[in-house]
């Protein structure tokens, strides 16, 4: 229903567990982001690619390691985790070119809790 | 880096009254877009905002961004109950920067 579509929607892993999150759009976009939304602050960007090369990557942890393997597909994979890394892990996809900033079309999302 | 604050961070309204969010830049933006997100779901896009001064009106809804083109805010005319949500505002290059957002409580 969203054009862009993340799997899974809920995951509990162990600190000592490897884990990957997928998203996947399906409106032909050339532009693809993680965020990180944690309560009471701000959507956070992790990582940015655009056509499939990796352009702002916000000093994320090592411990998140995106994948772009095509403009359709994107991955955020996941180990050694902390318990303060548990947030809503949002995927959006987008144009790119022109001279503003295109609209971002956002999944579900993935509800990652690290115990 | 650029910063994007949003204030109020909570309002609680009663259906029918107005609502008001502002949203600051710490570094003029080429343009800004606003969302809404519902208790529960993600962000969705409601309006893209790019020349000094512009105010565009959404139906309940009306968008203005500031002539320096650091601030802009969204203002709900009559509140009713599916307003319900948190309105980010965002702005930047190569994937946009956002406000804490505003959320937006409704009683009946």
């Amino acid at each position: 229903e969203t054009g862009v579509t993340q799997t899974p929607r809920h995951l509990v892993m162990g600190m000592t567990n490897k884990k990957s999150l997928k998203c996947e759009q399906h409106l032909g976009h050339n532009a693809m982001y993680w965020y990180k939304q944690s309560a009471k602050k701000p959507l956070e960007l992790m990582f940015v690619y655009s056509l499939e090369e990796r352009v702002e990557n916000n000093s994320v942890p090592s411990r998140f390691s995106p994948e772009c393997p095509n403009s359709s597909h994107l991955f955020l994979h996941l180990h050694t985790l902390q318990p303060e890394d548990s947030a809503l892990y949002l995927c959006a996809s987008s144009r790119t070119g022109g001279s503003y900033n295109s609209p971002l079309h956002f999944g579900n999302g993935t509800r990652l809790t690290v115990t | 880096g650029q910063q994007v604050m949003q204030i109020p961070q909570y309002q609680h309204v009663q259906e029918g009254e107005d609502f008001t969010t502002y949203c600051n830049s710490s570094t003029t933006l080429s343009n800004i877009q606003w969302y809404k997100q519902r208790p529960g779901g993600h962000p969705v896009f409601l309006i893209q905002l790019v020349k000094s001064g512009e105010v565009k009106k959404q139906k309940r809804l009306t968008f203005q961004f500031g002539e320096a083109k650091k601030n802009s805010s969204l203002h709900i005319t009559a509140t009713q109950t599916t307003d319900v949500g948190t309105y980010f505002c965002g702005g930047g290059a190569d994937g946009l920067t956002f406000g804490k957002g505003t959320h937006l409580i409704i009683q009946p």
